[in-house]
């Protein structure tokens, strides 16, 4: 009965690959979310999608490309993986976004480990 | 800029002691403050959150307080327990707009027996 589920919890692959990230809420949630969480541990916004509609889009290369099929899924594609895309990537669900930050509710967290 | 400063970078203390955790923010216009737990190889849960109107909010064993006017929050952590041993991280979100939130880098707890 997890909440927020990620897949795979990790990650090797080497430079140059691509791969995906799949994440998938039952919370019944308008609004999911992609985080970076560094070396350092700080945690950074990447992308937001409500009712499958990207809404939050940082500064993040283009070679990531998020994708949600319907509400209840939000997937994350990298191309041509590098070192530095080393890190844990978390997803995220909530109820709104435009009325505020409401209470996120995170997975376990993918560490992906570009060698 | 948007910033959220957290000290102290880590802390440890003995099991049943209390301590406290310092969050200094620079979002404006201020939407809410959140402080989440974040358990080594887990996702960050949230403990509490607070907007304008609120100057402190109780979760257990866990009390945030919130100056808006200073800008500043803090986390006090009743009577340590191991369990408590993990990163306390606070999140500021701003008004309007998207609310994307900012994060600090959070505050390393170890409790020790």
């Amino acid at each position: 009965d997890t909440a927020v589920s990620q897949t795979p919890k990790y990650l090797v692959t080497q430079m140059g690959n691509d791969k995906s990230i799949k994440c998938e809420q039952n919370l019944g949630h308008d609004t999911m979310y992609w985080y970076k969480q560094d070396s350092k541990k700080f945690l950074k916004i990447m992308f937001s999608y409500n009712n499958k509609e990207l809404i939050i889009n940082e500064t993040v290369p283009n070679r990531f490309s998020p994708k949600s099929p319907d509400k209840a899924h939000l997937n994350l594609h990298i191309n041509s993986l590098e070192l530095g895309d080393s890190a844990v990537y978390f997803c995220a669900s909530s109820q709104v976004a435009t009325q505020g930050y409401t209470e996120a509710f995170f997975g376990q967290g993918t560490r992906l480990t570009v060698v | 800029k948007n910033q959220v400063e957290q000290s102290p970078q880590s802390l440890i203390i003995l099991e049943g002691k209390n301590c406290t955790l310092q969050c200094n923010y620079t979002v404006s216009p201020f939407s809410n403050l959140r402080w989440y737990k974040q358990d080594t190889g887990r996702g960050p849960v949230s403990l509490t959150i607070m907007t304008f109107s609120e100057n402190t909010k109780s979760n257990g064993r866990y009390t945030a307080t919130l100056d808006a006017d200073t800008k500043q929050s803090s986390l006090h952590i009743t009577a340590s327990q191991l369990s408590d041993s993990a990163s306390y991280i606070c999140v500021v979100s701003a008004a309007g707009g998207s609310y994307i939130p900012t994060f600090g880098r959070g505050t390393s707890l170890i409790v020790h027996p």
